[in-house]
């Protein structure tokens, strides 16, 4: 059964970088099916698409956000990672990792973090 | 990209049927029959309950069920129960250039 778990910092203080990393398992993340994803939910409210990554490293980056995030995969790993640089408190969220296939599905989903971001 | 459009609210009783609806566009839910839903229970990560429009992963009860007529995609929820309280997202895939966007949800109230 494939599994999803985020990792990083539950708090971020303003204008700095938040770092998340998503650890794959049950499955590889090499797949040629797939695109990994980043979605985040500010609280109480709905999901956002952050941007996905190809196990190549071709990336999809949301055009609201792209000029401040990164995302970035290691296969050795088994793991993708998230960088959302100049954060405000408006980038408090939970954020969940997913997998993710060619038509936008998402079928496997981590279990969420929450990070804040407070001086 | 847009987001999709969700009624904010639902309600039905056990038993009952509700339906939710999706707006899209001509671009997304319109031109593809790739639309999703997802089911949140509060504090849990989202869950994947109906794929292509009306398709549903192993283990979703057949008491969900979607459709897609023009840019409005549809999720109808038959036989209410009391576990069906939750938020209910959708999202369609809108080309290769994007990885899909998503509805602002519907939470849905069993009384």
């Amino acid at each position: 059964q494939l599994q999803l778990q985020e990792s990083g910092p539950g708090l971020v203080k303003p204008s700095e970088t938040l770092s998340l990393t998503c650890t794959v398992s049950g499955g590889s993340i090499s797949s040629s099916s797939y695109y990994w994803g980043w979605i985040r939910q500010p609280p109480g409210k709905g999901l956002e698409l952050i941007g996905t990554i190809y196990y190549r490293g071709t990336t999809y980056y949301n055009p609201s956000l792209k000029s401040r995030v990164t995302i970035s995969v290691d296969t050795s790993k088994n793991q993708f990672s998230l960088k959302l640089s100049s954060v405000t408190a408006a980038d408090t969220a939970v954020y969940y990792c997913a997998r993710v296939n060619i038509v936008a599905m998402m079928d496997y989903w981590g279990q969420g973090t929450l990070v804040t971001v407070s001086s | 990209q847009s987001a999709l459009t969700q009624p904010p609210s639902a309600s039905g009783s056990p038993g009952q049927s509700v339906t939710f609806s999706c707006t899209g566009t001509s671009s997304d839910v319109g031109a593809y029959s790739y639309v999703s839903w997802y089911q949140q229970h509060p504090g849990k990560a989202p869950k994947l309950l109906i794929f292509e429009v009306s398709k549903r992963p192993s283990g979703v009860p057949d008491r969900f069920s979607g459709s897609k007529s023009g840019n409005t995609a549809s999720l109808t929820v038959s036989g209410l129960q009391a576990e069906d309280e939750a938020d209910y997202y959708c999202s369609s895939y809108a080309g290769s250039n994007t990885r899909g966007v998503f509805g602002g949800g519907t939470k849905l109230t069993v009384l």
